[in-house]
């Protein structure tokens, strides 16, 4: 089966701009999850959907970080403004479900974002 | 909330040297267990899971025991290559009503020399 597809891979951009970051997960996933993993350290849930419902947002920084999945399969994960601790890399993961702890995350490559 | 702990690295090791990377963890309910894997380069890769306790996950040479009395699953492995070098990350599943997510520790940096 196709994997995760997230893009772009790699974005450079200065500080106060913005970017979006793409997410297509497994077909037939209705859980999908946006994770932040900064340098040296562990990845960090930014927000969790299910279908298009979001089930957890605590963590996401939303003065700047906004997240969507309209249709209940793809999402958009969005900064603006950007600032430097933003630096990292982006992980999308989805599974089939939330209620069986048994359902395993897949990931995809992610998406590294370097802020100037 | 929900937590876990991972031994700090880097870890050396030589090639067939035998590993222990510790983890414990705390979490409401019975969490399912897993460690991932990211190798150099690439994206974060399931390597084993544990659902119930005494559980055993094993994969590659790997293993992992779900201990619920002393809320650990420590990864082994009897003989390392120079190919197992890579980041490992123990996290355990967080219950269904706080949304099944993975809690990750910091993660275990492995470099095994010829």
């Amino acid at each position: 089966e196709a994997g995760v597809a997230q893009s772009p891979r790699y974005k450079i951009i200065e500080k106060r701009q913005s970017v979006a970051f793409w997410c297509n997960p497994i077909s037939g996933h209705a859980t999908l999850y946006w994770y932040q993993q900064i340098l040296g350290q562990g990845p960090k849930l930014l927000i969790q959907f299910q279908n298009n419902g979001v089930v957890d947002d605590s963590q996401l920084p939303k003065d700047r970080f906004s997240a969507e999945r309209l249709k209940g399969v793809d999402s958009t994960l969005k900064i603006q403004p950007a600032k430097l601790e933003d630096s990292a890399v982006y992980l999308c993961a989805s599974s089939l479900g939330a209620g069986s702890g048994a359902n395993v995350l897949t990931f995809g490559a992610g998406s590294r974002l370097t802020v100037l | 909330g929900d937590s876990v702990t991972q031994m700090e690295g880097p870890v050396t090791l030589s090639e067939e040297a035998f590993l222990t990377i510790n983890c414990t963890y705390t979490a409401t309910g019975y969490p399912s267990l897993f460690w991932y894997v990211q190798y150099p380069g690439e994206g974060l890769q399931l390597l084993l899971k544990a659902t119930k306790a005494d559980d055993k996950g094993s994969n590659k040479g790997f293993e992992a025991t779900y201990r619920k009395e002393t809320t650990s699953f420590h990864l082994e492995k009897g003989s390392v290559q120079v190919s197992d070098s890579a980041v490992y990350f123990c996290a355990p599943r967080a219950y269904y009503n706080q949304g099944g997510k993975l809690i990750f520790g910091q993660g275990t940096e492995l470099s095994v020399k010829p």
